[in-house]
């Protein structure tokens, strides 16, 4: 079946530091692939995606690549900010309109 | 645009009784979805809707769970004779016709069973 699993947090990271956050999937074919944020007291939102092999995704400084030789879709970003404080949910559409999200890994950005 | 709204925040229930949530989408959204999410774990598929048509709905879901989307708004999750299983966050979200896999979401709903 399709699944998501991604790395276990979380996360504490200094402010300019490089942030990885790992995630791998199992589908059938060809999913899309997304990470949604969730900031402290706000619903998920759309962070970035990216729906073909090699694609690219990248928002606010986030890029993930869509491997689909490691079925993987890490999250990075070169120089994190306390701003970046969040939950972050890996994802993936197979068909139909049902995403399915990984556990989410929480990061904290300290001054 | 005022965001997903979903109301209560938190409902407080003892096993067996009925809840009812209530959703509101951003209005120019034909898509709604309900998700649960528990504590440690990404949010769980259980419904979408386009319009007032209730398209997919989770295997996991129980005939205990009825949702409905009656004039393409505005959506209601009802759970029946609760669990203490049913203890979670409701979310729901919503999307635009033309951006189908950017979904909005609310803040939740928190259920606790008694």
């Amino acid at each position: 079946g399709n699944s998501v699993t991604q790395m276990e947090g979380p996360v504490t990271l200094s402010e300019e530091a490089f942030l990885t956050i790992n995630c791998t999937y199992t589908a059938t074919g060809y999913p899309s692939l997304f990470w949604y944020v969730q900031y402290p007291g706000e619903g998920l939102q759309l962070l970035l995606k990216a729906t073909k092999a090699d694609d690219k995704g990248s928002n606010k400084g986030f890029e993930a690549t869509y491997r689909k030789e490691t079925t993987s879709f890490h999250l990075e970003k070169g120089s994190v900010q306390v701003s970046d404080s969040a939950v972050y949910f890996c994802a993936l559409i197979k068909t139909g309109n049902q995403f399915y999200f990984g556990t989410g890994t929480s990061l904290t950005v300290i001054p | 645009d005022t965001g997903v709204s979903q109301d209560p925040r938190h409902k407080i229930t003892k096993r067996g009784q009925n809840v009812t949530f209530r959703c509101d989408p951003i209005s120019e959204h034909n898509r709604l979805y309900w998700y649960r999410q528990t504590l440690g774990q990404g949010p769980e598929f259980l419904t979408y809707f386009q319009n007032e048509a209730q398209l997919e709905k989770s295997r996991l879901l129980s005939d205990r769970f009825s949702a409905e989307r009656p004039k393409g708004s505005f959506s209601t999750l009802e759970i029946q004779r609760t669990e203490q299983g049913d203890s979670a966050m409701y979310l729901c979200a919503s999307s635009s016709a033309g951006e189908g896999e950017k979904l909005f979401f609310g803040s939740g709903t928190q259920l606790s069973v008694l």
